[in-house]
């Protein structure tokens, strides 16, 4: 069955930069886009921005644009999303999620099962 | 970009109440409408696609309505594993994907 598996809980200091991974089996990773969101403590879901795995194209949210990287690793069919100059307002579970397509129609079916960034000096 | 609303913000029900959730966008997204579930500490998990069209496995109590600008997300009859928040999000003008604030609904 389709398996989205991220990696462990974090925390950093302001200023740091995190990495965190998303490792898929169950479907041919080329074939569907991984996105990553974001969800602040009792607040809603915040998109990120998206890898096509079978490219390395990538997409970002405006906002996070100067301080997100997204990578994969076809090999170990793996997705990375590193945040950098973090800062407290970051802190959140961040959660990567996949979709068939980028454009119209896209829907999140499968979804990691989050992991939670800590900020704190 | 488009903005989503939702209402009510949070709503308090019984098992058997029907249940309806209204999300509204800022402009015509036709039926590029998509809901979730998420289950406190959980990930989002798909509910209705295409604002109408129910997900593989999802329970047939669960249905969708609406085009253009407005959405609803009914449960017939809840039930305990339905208490929840519910996200709506729509995938007619992407990027960016706009979610809705949410909707908990809770027990009476």
């Amino acid at each position: 069955q389709v398996q989205l598996l991220q990696s462990g809980a974090e925390v950093k200091k302001p200023g740091a930069s995190v990495k965190v991974s998303c490792q898929t089996s169950g479907y041919n990773f080329p074939d569907y886009y991984i996105h990553w969101l974001r969800q602040a403590p009792g607040q809603g879901l915040e998109w990120m921005g998206w890898i096509n795995p079978g490219t390395g194209a990538t997409k970002y949210e405006q906002k996070f644009q100067a301080r997100v990287t997204m990578a994969r690793d076809t090999s170990i069919r793996t997705a990375y999303m590193e945040l950098r100059t973090l800062r407290s307002d970051d802190a959140a579970v961040y959660f990567c999620a996949r979709t068939l397509r980028a454009g119209l129609g896209a829907r999140f079916d499968h979804w990691g099962q989050g992991i939670l960034v800590t900020v704190s000096s | 970009d488009i903005q989503m609303t939702q209402s009510p913000s949070s709503l308090s029900a019984s098992v058997g109440d029907r249940v309806t959730i209204t999300c509204r966008a800022s402009e015509s997204i036709s039926t590029y409408l998509n809901w979730y579930q998420q289950i406190p500490g959980k990930a989002p998990k798909i509910l209705i696609y295409r604002a109408s069209s129910l997900h593989s496995g999802v329970p047939s109590r669960f249905s969708g309505g609406g085009s253009g600008t407005e959405f609803t997300l009914t449960i017939s009859s809840l039930q305990p594993e339905d208490f929840a928040t519910y996200y709506c999000q729509q995938s007619y003008s992407v990027p960016p994907f706009s979610f809705g604030p949410g909707t908990k609904v809770d027990m009476k």
